[in-house]
């Protein structure tokens, strides 16, 4: 069975002080994996598409990577308005794009 | 230019009433997705359309939940009757046909059963 799980839970963070998010995925053949930011009250916010063990892709202080198991979004020098949930995702070949969601790391970052 | 609206944005209701949730998608989105997703967990797929046609509900519980695509453009999602367990946020999410994996959602609606 396809499955996300994500860790940590929670992680709080000092203004400017890095770390990573993991997502470790069980596929049967994965089409690509996902990263969005949902907001309190709102809905997810797409990020990033991976699709290949090795790619890596950034977008300001965001950086993800992806392995054949997992992948990791590093967060460097995060500002408070980093604060959210990250949730990961993953399609398998035989889905039509179809995700399976984790249950996010929900990221606080104290000014 | 504009984002996808569901109304309403929240809702309670007893257990065994039905209650509807409405969404609109961005303009020219071919493919448009109803999640349920519970506190603390991640969305899970309940429908997916394609244009007015449904390409996946193999999770929605169609005993008490429907949902159609009317002209391919607005949709409706209801749940008729109500259980406590429906209690949720319900998103909807639409997006191009050439990438279904960058979907664009809605705020979502909160339904609390009591």
């Amino acid at each position: 069975e396809d499955q996300v799980t994500q860790s940590p839970e929670a992680l709080r963070l000092q203004e400017g002080e890095s770390s990573s998010l993991n997502c470790s995925y069980t596929v049967s053949g994965l089409r690509g994996l996902f990263w969005y930011r949902q907001d309190p009250g709102k809905g997810p916010e797409f990020l990033f598409t991976l699709y290949s063990a090795g790619e890596e892709k950034e977008k300001e202080r965001l950086k993800a990577t992806l392995t054949k198991k997992e992948s990791f979004l590093h967060i460097t020098a995060p500002k408070p308005e980093d604060s959210a949930t990250y949730l990961c995702a993953v399609s398998n070949m035989d889905s039509n794009y179809q995700l399976i969601w984790g249950a996010g790391t929900k990221l606080i970052i104290k000014p | 230019e504009a984002g996808v609206a569901q109304s309403p944005r929240y809702k309670i209701i007893e257990k065994r009433q039905s209650v509807a949730f409405w969404c609109n998608p961005i303009s020219g989105h071919a493919t448009l997705y109803w999640y349920q997703q519970i506190l603390g967990q991640g969305p899970k797929l309940l429908i997916q359309f394609q244009n007015n046609g449904v390409v996946d509900d193999s999770q929605l519980p169609k005993d008490r939940f429907s949902a159609e695509r009317l002209k391919g453009v607005d949709s409706t999602l209801k749940i008729q009757p109500a259980k406590l367990e429906d209690s949720a946020v319900y998103l909807c999410a639409s997006s191009l046909s050439d990438s279904p994996w960058k979907q664009y959602f809605g705020p979502g609606t909160r339904l609390t059963v009591t």
